[in-house]
């Protein structure tokens, strides 16, 4: 079965602080990884999708990393628009669904 | 209306009572799901539509019961619901169902059940 495990649960940063969030998976072999922001009351927004180890994608403040196991959210000098929860999610090589994890919530104090 | 909507966006309901949750996309998308979130729980895959035919319903109670009357629509209509129902009801599409195609959420239903 497929698990996907986000770290810490809650990451509380002053503005221009960086910081990573991570996420380990486990998959039968990885068809692609999918990171979202989720506001309070909202939908999640689509960021990245990352399909092989060494891959990378920038987006502003953030930029996704992934590896054979797990997958970094970098914030780089964050501000507190960047304040949101945000979603890791795999999906599996023999499979389509998504599998996704808790959630690491970020909150940027000015 | 662009992307995904979905209505209502906040629903109160008794355990009796029968009610419908409506999403609509506005992207051409051929696939459709209902997800639920809880809080500090992960989204579970409820139900998932390809070219209007169901293709995954993921075990869960035949209390909820969705509905896809063609590719742009998908309902979740809701009867005898209990306490442990309340939560984010999300729906989002994709452009296909079997690829790494990505999904585009609507901002969700929130479900109080009393």
């Amino acid at each position: 079965e497929d698990q996907v495990t986000q770290s810490p649960e809650a990451l509380r940063l002053q503005e221009g602080e960086s910081s990573s969030l991570n996420c380990s998976y486990t998959v039968s072999g990885l068809r692609g990884l999918f990171w979202y922001r989720q506001d309070p009351g909202k939908g999640p927004e689509f960021l990245f999708t990352l399909y092989s180890a060494g891959e990378e994608k920038e987006k502003e403040r953030l930029k996704a990393t992934l590896t054979k196991k797990e997958s970094f959210l970098h914030i780089t000098a964050p501000k507190p628009e960047d304040s949101a929860t945000y979603l890791c999610a795999v999906q599996a090589a023999n499979d389509y669904k998504l599998s996704f994890g808790a959630g690491t919530t970020v909150t940027v104090r000015a | 209306e662009t992307g995904v909507t979905q209505t209502p966006r906040h629903l109160v309901m008794g355990m009796t009572n029968k009610k419908s949750l409506k999403c609509e996309q506005h992207l051409g998308h051929n696939a459709m799901y209902w997800y639920k979130q809880s809080a500090k729980k992960p989204l579970e895959l409820m139900f998932v539509y390809s070219l209007e035919e169901r293709v995954e319903n993921n075990s869960v109670p035949s209390r909820f019961s969705p509905e896809c009357p063609n590719s742009s629509h998908l309902f979740l209509h809701l009867h005898t619901l209990q306490p442990e129902d309340s939560a984010l009801y999300l729906c989002a599409s994709s452009p296909g169902y079997t690829s790494t195609d990505t999904q585009y959420f609507g901002p969700g239903t929130r479900l109080t059940v009393l």
